[in-house]
């Protein structure tokens, strides 16, 4: 079946650390996507990439990095410069519409990240 | 930034009972989409509705546009205890390759 899948299921970072989501898709999807969510909010966009190694901050990029080596992956790093990490993090992607990127996306089932 | 806002935050309904969402957002969108969050796991996309359509339907579902009050609504009829999710709408702006989602609607089927 193809899908979107995200790794791990919960993580736990230390101060100081960094940590990396792992975000995989097999659907043959351009676009990929980082989104953050915080309890009983919605999601925000933290980056997003169209293209193999081309990649856009969204709008809460501080803090994380990303890579975009290979079509069907794209990596989220958190940093230690992100002082607030605790969230659900969700990964998604979609195909080339007929506009740029217009149509729907498609959602792993998250990574919940946690401070020791 | 987060465009979209959803009315009400909240939604409890009996099984069988309609339920509506609405959603404003504030600048010029290319679709808006409507997608379901159950508790715990990735979002669902349930439908997508063009600038240039006014209403849309998919098996239960029906979302209306309004652009010049920059406004949707998605309603559920014959809801069921399996529809118990909170529901989002995004904005696909015009001129950003990303969608802005709102804040969701969470809604309660009692059986």
């Amino acid at each position: 079946d193809g899908g979107i899948t995200q790794s791990p299921k919960y993580l736990f970072r230390k101060e100081g650390q960094n940590v990396t989501l792992s975000c995989e898709q097999n659907l043959n999807h351009d676009a990929m996507y980082w989104y953050r969510q915080d309890p009983g909010q919605g999601l925000r966009l933290i980056y997003y990439s169209q293209i193999v190694n081309d990649f856009q901050k969204g709008d809460i990029a501080e803090g994380y990095s990303v890579s975009r080596e290979k079509k069907e992956s794209f990596p989220l790093t958190v940093t230690s410069a992100q002082k607030n990490p605790t969230a659900f993090y969700l990964c998604a992607s979609s195909m080339r519409g007929r506009a740029p990127f217009e149509g729907p996306q498609h959602f792993g089932d998250g990574t919940r990240l946690s401070i020791l | 930034s987060q465009q979209g806002e959803e009315d009400p935050q909240a939604l409890s309904i009996q099984e069988g009972e309609n339920a509506t969402m609405n959603c404003s957002y504030k600048t010029s969108i290319n679709n808006l989409q409507w997608y379901r969050q159950n508790s715990g796991r990735g979002l669902v996309h349930l439908i997508l509705i063009r600038s240039n359509e006014r209403e849309k339907h998919s098996g239960r579902l029906r979302v209306t546009l309004d652009t010049s009050k920059k406004s949707s609504s998605l309603l559920i009829t014959a809801s069921r205890a399996a529809d118990t999710a909170s529901y989002f709408c995004a904005t696909m702006d015009t001129g950003r390759r990303a969608l802005t989602f709102g804040s969701g609607t969470r809604l309660q089927v009692q059986p």
